[in-house]
């Protein structure tokens, strides 16, 4: 089975840095997306990793530890539409993807 | 059409009746899969296809069948609807289940059986 674990909220400040967790306990692992999704829409691709380390992409960032089963994504800079749920989901062997509840991030101006 | 589309956007559905959602892509991905969203749960994968002529069962399949006669279409249908199948569907697609090629989501439809 898949287990995978992420905070439910979080609450930031305009122009600050946010850390948002994951934790995976999972059968198989063939890499590790990060998703954004805001209230009402499709979730759409921020980060994908697959092999330990950082990532980074603009004021995005996605760190994977595989041996921890850990990856984190790092929002600096925020904005308010970055106000958004964000979801972890790892890749199985079989190339299914697993999701997590997803984190709603708040910005406050 | 750019990316992929799902119809009905919404529906109201009576228990027991029977409902076939729709999915279209135009990106001629090989691999597409449909999901439900319900609220502290995440995305659950219902069915999924590998390529044309092929289906396998996700992590919530009952209930819910599946066909892929061509590379485009992937509709869900619900023979039977109950309420614990109220939830928004989403279908996706990539171009392969592996490598570094992301699932690209569509708009959902939001089911509500009463």
């Amino acid at each position: 089975g898949q287990n995978i674990d992420q905070p439910t909220e979080m609450t930031a400040t305009e122009g600050a840095i946010v850390q948002i967790n994951c934790t995976y306990q999972t059968s198989g692992f063939n890499g590790l997306f990060w998703y954004q999704q805001h209230a009402g829409e499709a979730p759409t691709f921020l980060s994908y990793n697959v092999l330990d380390g950082l990532e980074e992409k603009g004021r995005f960032s996605s760190f994977l530890s595989r041996s921890k089963g850990y990856s984190y994504l790092l929002l600096k800079e925020l904005q308010m539409k970055d106000s958004a749920s964000y979801l972890c989901a790892v890749r199985d062997d079989d190339y299914k993807l697993s999701f997590g509840a997803g984190t709603t991030v708040t910005v406050r101006a | 059409i750019a990316g992929i589309t799902q119809a009905p956007t919404s529906q109201i559905l009576a228990a027991g009746r029977r409902m076939t959602l729709r999915c279209t892509q135009d990106m001629r991905h090989n691999a597409m899969y449909w999901y439900r969203q319900d609220l502290g749960l995440g995305l659950r994968l219902i069915h999924y296809s590998n390529t044309a002529g092929t289906t396998g069962k996700g992590e919530v399949p009952d209930g819910y069948s599946v066909s892929r006669a061509n590379t485009d279409d992937f509709p869900l249908t619900l023979a039977s609807a109950v309420p614990s199948q109220t939830s928004v569907y989403f279908c996706a697609s990539s171009d392969s289940p592996g490598g570094v090629e992301t699932q690209y989501f569509g708009p959902g439809t939001r089911l509500l059986v009463l």
